[in-house]
């Protein structure tokens, strides 16, 4: 079974900062996901990625296949992006996502 | 267009009361998958969908729970009996197949279910 762990379990940042939220495993993947939860609200699918690096706004996400490691950047954090932060993977064809227990990211104004 | 919708997003009962918790997925997705979390745990998976048939039911945490899908529309969770360690959020998504492994899942906003 895939372990997934995430660092920090909680981020405090000031409006501006750029953050940086980890997540490795433990067996190879064929996809990672980055999932966005608000309090209180649904979760919403940032990035599924293989390999490499994708970025969306200020968000980017990247991917080290061999060091199974992935990492979550935020430029120019604001207090929007306050939220937790998932990541699941995804190994081979299996349809099941093993996720994370989640960052919980603060943004102060 | 629309997207993942669950009812009801709040549900409180009493235990040993029976639930039905229903998803729609997204126009045109084959697949379905049910989650739950629980206060300060990471998701679980709980049932997945292919059409309407369930091949993987592993999830379901007791046979108090039970899922069945129409055709490729709407789901229903139910979990009869309910106990307080039933309290979580349940959530539902969907996807327009399975077998790629890099299928993306849409999530729906959830149904936050208290038992007393």
């Amino acid at each position: 079974k895939n372990e997934v762990e995430q660092s920090p379990q909680n981020l405090t940042a000031q409006e501006g900062e750029f953050i940086t939220i980890n997540c490795s495993y433990s067996v190879g993947i064929s996809a990672l996901h980055w999932l966005q939860q608000h309090p209180g609200g649904g979760i919403v699918s940032l990035f599924m990625l293989s390999s490499g690096k994708k970025k969306h706004g200020r968000l980017i996400a990247t991917i080290n296949i061999q060091e199974k490691h992935s990492s979550l950047h935020i430029t120019a954090s604001h207090p929007r992006d306050s939220a937790v932060y998932i990541c699941a993977v995804r190994e081979g064809s299996n349809y099941k996502l093993t996720f994370g227990k989640g960052t919980l990211l603060t943004v102060n104004p | 267009g629309a997207g993942v919708s669950q009812s009801p997003s709040n549900k409180v009962t009493e235990k040993g009361k029976d639930v039905e918790l229903r998803c729609d997925p997204i126009s045109g997705h084959t697949a379905l998958y049910w989650y739950r979390q629980r206060l300060g745990q990471g998701l679980e998976f709980l049932i997945y969908f292919q059409g309407n048939s369930a091949p993987d039911k592993s999830g379901l945490p007791s046979d108090r729970f039970s899922a069945e899908r129409t055709g490729e529309s709407v789901s229903t969770l139910t979990i009869q009996r309910t106990q307080q360690e039933d309290s979580a959020v349940y959530l539902c998504a969907s996807s327009p197949f399975w077998q790629s492994s890099y299928n993306e899942q849409f999530f729906g906003p959830g149904t936050r279910l208290t038992v007393l």
